[in-house]
Parts: C-alpha cells; structure tokens; sequence
C-alpha cells in the first residue's frame, strides 16, 4: 500500500527566515505529486505539480519554490518567508500517467511572526 | 475558469437526522468531480470519485450523487464520527489532474 510522509509537522519561523518543507511517498513509482496551501476559510490552493524528476509546472506567482530530486521526493522551499506565507501545506500524489484521484499526506502547520 | 461552490458553509445535525450537502461546479469538459473528508488539523481523506451524471456511489452512511451541474453527499443517519468538514472538487479534461475544490461544508453531528 501506498505512504504519503510530511514534515515537519508544524514550524514557526520568522519573517524573512528560509523556509524547507519535504514531501515523500511510499509504495509506489512515478507519481504526480503536488503541493497545496490551505488558508483559513479559504479552499486548497494549488501551489506546484509535478508529473517527473525535475518537472515543476507553477500555478500561483509567488517567492515559493518547489523541487523533485528523487522520484518520490517532493520539496517547498522559500528563501525569504513573508508573514502571507503563514497557513497549512499539504502534498498530494496521484497515480502517474492517467491517475485522477489525489491523496493527501497530514501536512505541515506553517506559522510565520 | 472552473468553479466549485459548496453549500451550506456550515451545518448542525442530531444524531440520526439525514441531510445533504450540495457541491455545484461549472467546468468545461468534466473528467471527475471528487468528496473528501477533511479533520481538523489533518489532510483531506478520499471519500468517492463521480465520472458521468447520474452516476452514484456509496460508503456506509454516505451516498453521492452526480448531475450535470452539481453534486450531492447525502448523510443517513448521522453519527457524531461523522463530523468533519466535506470538501468538493473537479477535474477538467486535459489538465495534468489539477483539481479545483471548494471551500467546504463544515459537519457537526450531536447526541
């Protein structure tokens, strides 16, 4: 069966700090992978996918980065974190080639002061 | 652009009172509309996919339904476990499975 890992599980950084969330899934190969924040009140906002190893398609403007080292290895960097930046990530994968249905890892809690 | 709108925002149930929760989405070219469950603090939990208009599927006390225009997640017999919010989202033809979701139906379901 399929693992889908995130960590860490909460953060608290300063503004302006750097910013490393890792995303890794378990039990399977050449996923899709994508990255998601979810503010208060608001609905999941797509932030990266990635259907390969060093494929990134961006879909919001904004100082975020993501990276996919290894196959099943998805990573959301920022260099310098904005107080707007504040709010709950979440990786999804789905099934390579055709899959549809997306399945989400326990996120990560991002708190910027 | 697609749109997904959840109704209501929020909803209170006794145990044991049936209701529905409406998903009503505008999409060209729909490949999939999908129901989540999401706990508070925790990722979304898969709950159905839905691929044509009248198509149904169901889990335990859950039962969704597909129109060409919305979505309903029917509850039957709530249970207070059943408390969670429900998420909706769509996914057009051709778009790399780029889901649009909603921003949810919060559940809560007392004794």
């Amino acid at each position: 069966s399929q693992t889908i890992h995130q960590w860490p599980a909460t953060l608290v950084q300063p503004v302006g700090s750097p910013l490393s969330l890792e995303c890794t899934v378990e039990g399977t190969s050449n996923p899709n992978l994508y990255w998601y924040r979810q503010a208060a009140g608001r609905g999941l906002q797509l932030l990266f996918y990635s259907v390969g190893i060093g494929q990134i398609s961006s879909e919001v403007p904004q100082n975020l980065s993501a990276s996919r080292p290894q196959d099943r290895q998805f990573i959301l960097s920022s260099k310098k974190l904005l107080l707007s930046d504040s709010g709950f990530y979440l990786c999804a994968w789905a099934h390579g080639g055709k899959g549809e249905t997306q399945y989400f890892g326990p996120g990560t809690r991002l708190l910027v002061l | 652009e697609d749109q997904v709108t959840q109704s209501p925002e929020a909803l209170r149930l006794q145990e044991g009172e049936s209701s529905s929760l409406n998903c009503s989405y505008t999409v060209s070219g729909l490949r999939g509309l999908f129901w989540y469950r999401q706990d508070p603090g925790k990722g979304p939990e898969f709950l159905f996919t839905l691929y044509s208009a009248g198509e149904e599927k169901e889990k335990e006390r859950l039962k969704a339904t597909l129109t060409k225009k919305e979505s309903f997640l029917h509850i039957t017999a709530p249970k207070p476990e059943d408390s969670a919010t429900y998420l909706c989202a769509v996914l057009r033809t051709g778009t790399a499975s780029k889901l649009t979701f909603g921003t949810g139906t919060r559940l809560q379901v007392t004794l």
